[in-house]
This record gives structure tokens, C-alpha cells and sequence, in this order.
């Protein structure tokens, strides 16, 4: 079946570092990929999304570009903030109006 | 604020018995679907409904049941509870229907302490 596969963390970064958090999936057909962000004690957010191959979703200095040829969709950040700290989850949607498939989450902790 | 409310935020109940969550989806959204998140599963979906009709099953067990009532919002039921059932239950909703909609919108969730 359809599943989605994040690194470990937690992850553990000073102010002003580069973050990548790998996320890499398997699926059949051509699905939706997401990353969903929930800060502590809250709901998940959706970050950023892309529908396509090579497609780049982006929001808030963060990216992630879907790459068919490495079923990847990696977050990425040029400088994090002490803000950014909470956990990340990938997702992946095969069908519209179809259930999330989650990846674990990672969790990032940004030190100042 | 994602337009999703869920209630309570914290429930606290002994083994046995029956809670019943809410869940209010952002206006226009049709589609209600419930997840449960804990520590050694993860985020796992369990149910979804979509103009009052269940569309979809993960992996609820026997025991939670769920219904979307006509104003679309929509109740989980977790009956003879067990200590493993401790977890937060999100409520998420989309416009299913629109084939370029994806994403959904998640509320704030509700923890159940199972005690």
C-alpha cells in the first residue's frame, strides 16, 4: 500500500542553519504531496503542497520540490528560526477527497 | 485558525466507558474525516464521511463509530474504552468533490486520557 517515509529525529539546529528534513514515499499512480506542521499543543497546519511532478510548493522560506524519479518531496529552509521549532509531518493524497497517508513526523528544535 | 472546531480539547474518563467527540468542519467543506494520533502509531486516519454518508474506513476499531449528521458536522463515539485508546483525535475537513482539492484543514484536536 501507499506510505510515506520521513528521516528520524528530532532534529537539532541553531538560528540562521539550513534545515532539510528528507521525506520520500511510495504510491501508486500520481499523488498530491504535502508537509503539515503542528506547533506545540496545537492542530496540524498545512505548510506547503505540490500536485505534479517538479512542481515546487513554498510558503513561509519554506520549499519542497516533488521529484518522481526519487519519490521524494524534501522541506527545505535557508535560515531557521527559534519560531520554526514544532514537528513536521510529509503526506501524501492519492485521490481527491481521499484520505492523508502520513509520514512519522520530525521533530525540529531551533536554538538561538 | 484553520475554521475547524472540535470539542471538548481534553477529556479524562476511566476504562469502560463512552466518550463522544465533536467536530465542526470550515464552512462549505462536505467532507469530515477523523484521525488518531499516539505516540508508537502515529497520525493514523480512521473514518471518513462526506455529505452525511460514510465513504471511507482505516483503521477504526469495532468498538468507535462516527456519523455526520445534516449540518455537516459530525460526532466520533468511542465506546468501552481502554487505556490504549489515549490519544488526540483531529478532526480534518475538505471540499471533496473539486478534483484540484487536496488538502484538508485540521482542527485543534481533542485529547482523551483514558485512565
Amino acid at each position: 500500500g501507499d506510505s510515506v517515509t520521513q528521516m528520524e529525529g528530532p532534529v537539532t539546529l541553531s538560528e540562521e542553519a539550513f534545515l532539510t528534513i528528507n521525506c520520500t514515499y511510495t504510491a501508486t499512480g500520481y499523488p498530491s504531496l504535502f508537509w503539515y506542521v503542528q506547533y506545540p499543543g496545537e492542530g496540524l497546519q498545512l505548510l506547503l503542497k505540490a500536485t505534479k511532478a517538479d512542481d515546487k510548493g513554498s510558503n513561509k522560506g519554506f520549499e519542497a520540490t516533488y521529484r518522481k524519479e526519487t519519490t521524494s518531496f524534501h522541506l527545505e529552509k535557508g535560515s531557521v528560526q527559534v519560531s520554526d521549532s514544532a514537528v513536521y509531518f510529509c503526506a501524501l493524497s492519492n485521490q481527491a477527497g481521499t484520505a492523508l497517508i502520513f509520514g512519522k513526523g520530525t521533530t525540529l528544535s531551533v536554538s538561538s | 485558525d484553520s475554521g475547524v472546531t472540535q470539542t471538548p480539547k481534553h477529556l479524562i474518563t476511566a476504562t469502560g466507558q463512552r466518550v463522544t467527540l465533536r467536530c465542526s468542519p470550515r464552512s462549505g467543506d462536505l467532507s469530515v474525516y477523523w484521525y488518531q494520533q499516539s505516540l508508537d502509531q502515529g497520525l493514523q486516519f480512521l473514518i471518513q464521511y462526506y455529505n452525511g454518508e460514510e465513504r471511507a474506513k482505516g483503521n477504526i476499531l469495532e468498538r468507535f463509530s462516527a456519523q455526520q449528521f445534516p449540518d455537516l458536522h459530525s460526532e466520533l463515539n468511542l465506546s468501552s474504552l481502554e487505556l490504549g485508546d489515549s490519544a488526540l483525535y483531529f478532526c480534518a475537513s475538505s471540499v471533496a468533490g473539486q478534483a484540484t482539492t487536496y488538502e484538508q484543514y485540521f482542527g485543534p484536536g481533542t485529547r482523551l486520557t483514558v485512565t
